[in-house]
């Protein structure tokens, strides 16, 4: 069975520090993806990425990087010079390749930017 | 592109009542998905279609709640008496059958039952 565990419930850092929100995953397919959702306070998910399992090259993106790591089932996510704009709930998803199609969610992890 | 749709953003109804959740999947996408997202249990997989065709429905609560996609471009999620625990947001998405692409969320509705 498939599962997502995010045990950062809620991480307080100041502006422009560097925050990494860890995301374990577990899955027994060897096709599937791996995905990374902001939702501000406003309520809306938004999609940030999505990796294959095939290809685990780091991604950077402005401030934001993952780290895709199969060994030891994680992807993490790591905001570089964190601003206030970026406190959001952060989920990590995982869907499972083939005819199961289901996207399921960790727990999220709450990032408070304090200015 | 609109991106998927739902309706209502927002929904006060009494315990007992009937409650429809509306979604309109992004044209072409051939799976679709209701989640709800409750502080107690995060963001949970009720229900999705393939092809308007339910796939997986062990997520629903229980029998008060149903789903149906009549066609390509729209899905219903009823809740038949509601109650108050039922309160949260239901979220709606989509995305191409197959492939790495990624899924679309819908706004959500906010579900208040009292």
């Amino acid at each position: 069975a498939q599962k997502v565990t995010q045990a950062q419930t809620e991480i307080s850092v100041v502006e422009k520090e560097d925050v990494t929100l860890d995301c374990v995953y577990e899955t027994r397919d060897t096709t599937y993806y791996l995905f990374w959702y902001k939702q501000p306070p406003s309520g809306e998910l938004v999609f940030l990425i999505r990796r294959n399992s095939f290809d685990e090259q780091n991604e950077i993106s402005g401030r934001y990087s993952w780290n895709f790591q199969k060994s030891t089932s994680s992807f993490n996510f790591t905001i570089t010079a964190s601003q206030v704009v970026d406190s959001a709930v952060y989920f990590c998803a995982l869907s499972e390749g083939g005819a199961t199609n289901k996207l399921i969610f960790g727990t999220g992890t709450l990032l408070a930017v304090q200015p | 592109d609109a991106g998927v749709i739902q309706s209502p953003r927002h929904e006060v109804t009494e315990m007992g009542q009937e409650v429809t959740l509306r979604c309109k999947p992004i044209s072409g996408h051939n799976s679709l998905f209701w989640y709800r997202q409750t502080m107690m249990r995060g963001l949970e997989l009720l229900i999705y279609f393939n092809n308007n065709v339910p796939i997986d429905d062990s997520g629903m609560p229980e029998d008060r709640f149903s789903a149906k996609m009549p066609n390509a471009s729209f899905s219903t999620l009823k809740i038949q008496p509601s109650e108050p625990r039922d309160s949260a947001v239901y979220f709606c998405a989509s995305r191409p059958l197959g492939g790495s692409l990624g899924y679309t969320f819908g706004s959500g509705t906010r579900l208040t039952v009292v």
